[in-house]
């Protein structure tokens, strides 16, 4: 079993729309846990960390269920510029990256 | 302004042609990290340094290598690239081991091209 697992999609969505992904992990022991953006052939950034209460940055809401070990990012309003592929990062003695999730939102 | 620094941004090689990835860092960080990306996989790390200390990961082939001279530059050398090592290599630095709520800072990365 992959220690990080994502839907790969991709995710076609309308401007305006909510869109939400999920990530399993495998490692109860992961500790910390991110979610990065990632542009075609550009490199990983941080969009937010993720906290045992939940956490919301503007449009983006996101939470971690430690029983179930998953994480999830809710995009609410979709934008043009929100197309690209969002990664799941658990640490866990070293960064883990899942193969990320592709959105695409069109007008 | 930059503040990790990755050249070329596109490299081409011939197979079994040794090639160096180079990267260089502002930040005055401890641990600098070298990932592969395939296309539509996740970043894999490859091997990192902590200060001078080497730490490679258990299944990065012989055939990748690194080295750090001092604080703020780290190459990646790739001894005789085959066709399956053209992929996204990704330079990253964070201040210490263990990243936790800290940002790893990327480069904008070196896409290498196999012939």
């Amino acid at each position: 079993r992959k220690e990080v697992e994502q839907d790969p999609g991709p995710f076609n969505v309308p401007e305006g729309a909510t869109v939400a992904f999920n990530c399993t992990y495998s490692n109860s022991a992961s500790q910390s846990f991110f979610w990065y953006r990632q542009d075609c052939r550009k490199e990983p950034k941080l969009l937010m960390s993720v906290y045992s209460s939940g956490n919301e940055d503007g449009r983006f809401t996101a939470q971690l269920n430690r029983a179930s070990q998953y994480i999830s990012l809710l995009i609410r309003d979709s934008k043009l510029s929100d197309s690209a592929t969002y990664l799941c990062v658990l640490l866990g003695g070293k960064l883990i990256f899942g193969q990320g999730t592709e959105l695409s939102v069109k007008p | 302004d930059a503040m990790v620094i990755q050249n070329p941004r596109y490299q081409v090689t011939q197979f079994g042609k040794p090639v160096t990835l180079s990267c260089s860092q502002t930040l005055n960080h401890n641990v600098m990290y070298w990932y592969q990306q395939k296309s539509s996989q996740a970043p894999k790390l490859l091997f990192h340094y902590y200060d001078k200390d080497f730490n490679n990961e258990a299944d990065t082939p012989d055939n990748f290598q690194s080295r750090r001279p001092n604080t703020s530059f780290c190459f990646l050398d790739i001894r005789s690239p085959g066709l399956g090592d053209a992929a996204m290599y990704l330079c990253a630095t964070s201040r210490d081991r263990t990243v936790g709520l800290e940002k790893l800072f990327f480069g904008s990365g070196t896409q290498l091209s196999v012939l």
